[in-house]
């Protein structure tokens, strides 16, 4: 399987709730980048590996809680989340940090998360 | 805090039509690209331009960037259904951290 895969496709979670996104990247890419995306809103940049140290953390609560065990995997741990919290949740993966400014990101699909 | 207006937010159109999409800042930039996002997708690259005035052409799609790299066209012609999409811009300022326009949001009716 090639590209930015991301799991589950579609989450539906209750506030008091603890899940987990999945996302996986076969490109032998060294940077992995959490986004956000609301309606009418633009892409919120949450969170970034590089070589699976985290580089940025973009203010983001901790009931959102990133985790990189190796270049080729990324997860997001949700907790105790709000419904203003519902959003599509993006995964997206680089050559190496600095080279987005060339080759750009490769997102994955997307998890659809509905908080009730 | 550097924001990039995008404009407009929505179109429709028969196909066959041409368009044009704005993405504009206040900021300068070193490198803006251009994304397009199907429903239920994520963003694919387009484009990226680095140079002021660049102009870029992918088939059917023109990009330019501004002179003084503030802003940035994407021209479509003889848009076709398989166009429609959200389009979105993303620009830095020299590191790797692209912020994004709130997109356009095309439709293109068959």
């Amino acid at each position: 399987e090639t590209g930015v895969t991301q799991t589950p496709r579609h989450l539906v979670m209750g506030m008091t709730n603890k899940k987990s996104l999945k996302c996986e990247q076969h490109l032998g890419h060294n940077a992995m980048y959490w986004y956000k995306q609301s309606a009418k809103k633009p892409l919120e940049l949450m969170f970034v590996y590089n070589f699976k140290e985290q580089t940025e953390n973009n203010s983001v609560p901790s009931r959102f809680s990133p985790e990189c065990p190796n270049s080729s995997h990324l997860f997001l741990h949700l907790h105790t989340l709000q419904p203003e919290d519902s959003a599509l949740y993006l995964c997206a993966s680089s050559q190496g940090a600095g080279t987005t400014l060339k080759y750009g990101y490769t997102f994955g699909s997307g998890t659809r998360l509905t908080v009730v | 805090t550097q924001l990039l207006e995008q404009s407009p937010q929505f179109l429709s159109i028969q196909e066959g039509e041409n368009l044009t999409v704005y993405c504009n800042s206040s900021s300068v930039f070193s490198s803006l690209q251009w994304y397009r996002q199907e429903p239920g997708e994520g963003p694919v690259l387009l484009v990226t331009v680095v140079t002021g005035g660049e102009v870029k052409k992918l088939k059917r799609l023109t990009f330019q960037f501004g002179d003084a790299r503030k802003d940035s066209s994407l021209h479509i012609t003889a848009a076709q259904p398989g166009d429609t999409g959200l389009y979105l811009c993303a620009a830095t300022s020299g590191t790797y951290k692209y912020i994004f326009g709130t997109g356009t949001r095309l439709k293109v009716l068959a």
